[in-house]
This record gives C-alpha cells, sequence and structure tokens, in this order.
C-alpha cells in the first residue's frame, strides 16, 4: 500500500536547522508531487510547499522563502524538508503528503506521512 | 492567499445525527476544495476531494457540497469513530490554504 515513513522526533537550539525525511513506497516515487505542512499544537494546519520528485522543481509558501530547502534523493524515494533559523515558533509537527491531481478536480493529499514533531527550545 | 474560515469551530453531537460543517472561501475556488479528518495525535486523513468525489474507502455517509465560495462536509448518521476534528482546504491556488477545523464532539 502507498505509505509515506517520516522521520523521528526532533529537538532543536533556537538558530539551529532541522532536516526531516519523507521515505515513499508503495508507488512510482517520481509520479506524484509530495507537500509538505506543518501543525503547531492545538492549531490549525499550515502549508509550506511542495516538491516534484521527478524533476527536482519546488514551490515555497512566502513565509517560509529563505528559510526552507526541499530537496529528493530518487534512489531511496526520499523527499526532504530541511528549515533553517528555528525559533520555538517553528515547534510543530510537520507532516509530508502525497499530492493527487486532476486537471478536472484540482489536487488533493493523500496519504499523509505519520508526523515529525519537532521542538525548539533553548 | 485565500482565507478559508469554517464553522462552527466546535460542535456536540450525539450518535445517530445528522452533522453540518460549512467552510467559506474569501474568494471563488470552483470545486477545488478538500475535507479531511484528524483525530488526536494522528495525520490528517482525506475524505472529500474536488468539493463531492468520495476517496476511496470512505464512509458514504460522508458527503460535500458547493461551489464558488460555499462549502459543506455532511455526516448523515454520527458514529462513535467519527468524533474528529474536520478541516477543508482549497487546491485552487498556491499557497494551499487551510480551514481552523470544526471539532465534533460527544454531547
Amino acid at each position: 500500500q502507498v505509505q509515506l515513513a517520516q522521520s523521528g522526533a526532533e529537538v532543536k537550539k533556537p538558530g539551529a536547522s532541522v532536516k526531516v525525511s519523507c521515505k515513499a513506497s508503495g508507488y512510482t516515487f517520481t509520479s506524484y508531487d509530495i507537500n509538505w505542512v506543518r501543525q503547531a499544537t492545538g492549531q490549525g494546519l499550515e502549508w509550506m510547499g511542495w516538491i516534484n520528485p521527478n524533476s527536482g522543481n519546488t514551490g515555497y509558501a512566502q513565509k517560509f522563502q529563505g528559510r526552507v530547502t526541499m530537496t529528493r534523493d530518487t534512489s531511496i524515494s526520499t523527499v526532504y524538508m530541511e528549515l533553517s533559523s528555528l525559533t520555538s515558533d517553528d515547534t510543530a509537527v510537520y507532516y509530508c503528503a502525497r499530492c493527487a491531481e486532476q486537471r478536472r478536480f484540482g489536487s488533493w493529499f493523500d496519504p499523509w506521512g505519520q508526523g515529525t514533531l519537532v521542538t525548539v527550545s533553548s | 492567499d485565500i482565507q478559508m474560515t469554517q464553522s462552527p469551530s466546535s460542535l456536540s453531537a450525539s450518535v445517530g445525527d445528522r452533522v453540518t460543517i460549512t467552510c467559506r472561501a474569501s474568494q471563488s475556488i470552483s470545486s477545488y476544495l478538500n475535507w479531511y479528518q484528524q483525530k488526536p495525535g494522528k495525520a490528517p486523513r482525506l475524505l472529500i476531494y474536488a468539493a463531492s468525489s468520495l476517496q476511496s474507502g470512505v464512509p458514504s455517509r460522508f458527503s460535500g457540497s458547493g461551489s464558488g465560495t460555499d462549502f459543506t462536509l455532511t455526516i448523515s448518521s454520527l458514529q462513535p469513530e467519527d468524533f474528529a476534528t474536520y478541516c477543508c482546504q482549497q487546491s485552487y491556488t498556491t499557497p494551499r490554504t487551510f480551514g481552523g477545523g470544526t471539532k465534533v464532539e460527544i454531547k
């Protein structure tokens, strides 16, 4: 079955960077974009950006431009999201999600990874 | 950015009740609207895509409707496993944006 498996929880100090991985299985890795979404405790979902695993092309939310980098390694069907200059406001669960798209219907996220808790604390 | 506003933010209902959740977009998004269910400590799960298309494996008691700016998610007969938070998301343009969520609690 289609699955996205994310790396484990991280604790970082303010100013540091974090790199979260998302390993895909059960489908052709290069056929679907992967998006990243985060959720602070008790808050709503916040979209961060996308990567096309085939081309490596990316698109980032304005809020994260200059601070986020999404990459992929096609040899191991894995995408990465690196966020730099961390502050306490970046404490959240980070999700990767496969993006399915049909011209008539738009796009949607399914499935999602299990989430990776990133805690930023001094 | 397109703002997505859900109402209510929470509701209490009983098993067997019909539940309706509304999502409003700040501009027309055609039918590019998705609904997700999220349980505590779990990742979101896709329920409805393109406003009214039921995702494979999702029970038929879930349905979606609407187009333009106003959308509705309906649960025809609430089941114990449906107590969760529901969230809408637009795919009309980037940045993709989500509603704030509606928490469905047990009455």
